[in-house]
């Protein structure tokens, strides 16, 4: 089946530095990848949509300079959340999907952030 | 926004019982409905989607049926197993994006 890699699964930062998260699709290309937060007892809130080789498209009120995502290539998509401070400090997953009709997305397994 | 909710929040059963959850959203402008489960540690796990009023899919024991004029969904587990263990998610797809509820987190007790 799909498989999506997501790395590092958990980090721990100093406020004011930048943090890079990468999501792999492995045994398929992805032209589209999903960016996620979750903050506690709230639901998946979709950040940024990456598509590869152009802007990524991001949801309304999430600063794209402060999260920036590249998507380079048909299998490669990264999220770095620059000069991070405590209140970024969340749950960061990914998606993708092969054949979303059929089958829906292939999640990462998502990045715990704490930034201190 | 859209306002996607799930019932109950969480959910605690014993192994052998048999259940059920629901998920409403608006019926306006349906496009399809997604249901994953969630287990601690792992990546969300697509169970279904489902896009035609009165569908009706199964996976092993677990099922789903959609109503998409009133706008829910229902997921059953017949006969639980503490391997259910997970938080259950459903999201309608709208614009070319999920949006998620906050889901159902279910403990089965052996």
């Amino acid at each position: 089946g799909a498989v999506v890699s997501q790395h590092p699964s958990r980090v721990i930062c100093k406020s004011g530095t930048s943090v890079k998260i990468e999501c792999r699709s492995l045994d398929f290309q992805a032209t589209t990848m999903f960016w996620y937060r979750q903050f506690p007892k709230q639901s998946l809130m979709l950040m940024a949509t990456s598509n590869e080789g152009s802007k990524a498209t991001y949801e309304q009120g999430v600063e794209k300079d402060k999260f920036l995502i590249n998507h380079a290539s048909l299998t490669l998509s990264t999220l770095t959340v620059t000069s991070a401070h405590p209140e970024d400090s969340s749950f960061y997953i990914c998606s993708a999907s092969r054949d979303k009709a059929n089958y829906g997305y292939t999640f990462g397994s998502g990045t715990r952030l704490t930034v201190v | 926004i859209l306002n996607v909710e799930q019932s109950p929040q969480s959910l605690h059963v014993q192994e052998g019982d048999s259940t059920n959850f629901t998920c409403s959203f608006p019926s306006s402008n349906f496009y399809a409905l997604h249901w994953y489960r969630w287990e601690t540690a792992k990546s969300p796990e697509a169970l279904f989607v489902m896009t035609l009023n009165g569908d009706e899919k199964k996976k092993g024991r677990i099922s789903a049926t959609l109503n998409t004029k009133e706008g829910y969904s229902y997921l059953y587990i017949k006969g639980s197993q503490p391997e259910d263990s997970a938080t259950y998610l459903c999201a309608p797809f709208r614009i070319n994006k999920l949006i998620f509820g906050t889901g159902t987190l279910l403990a089965v007790q052996p």
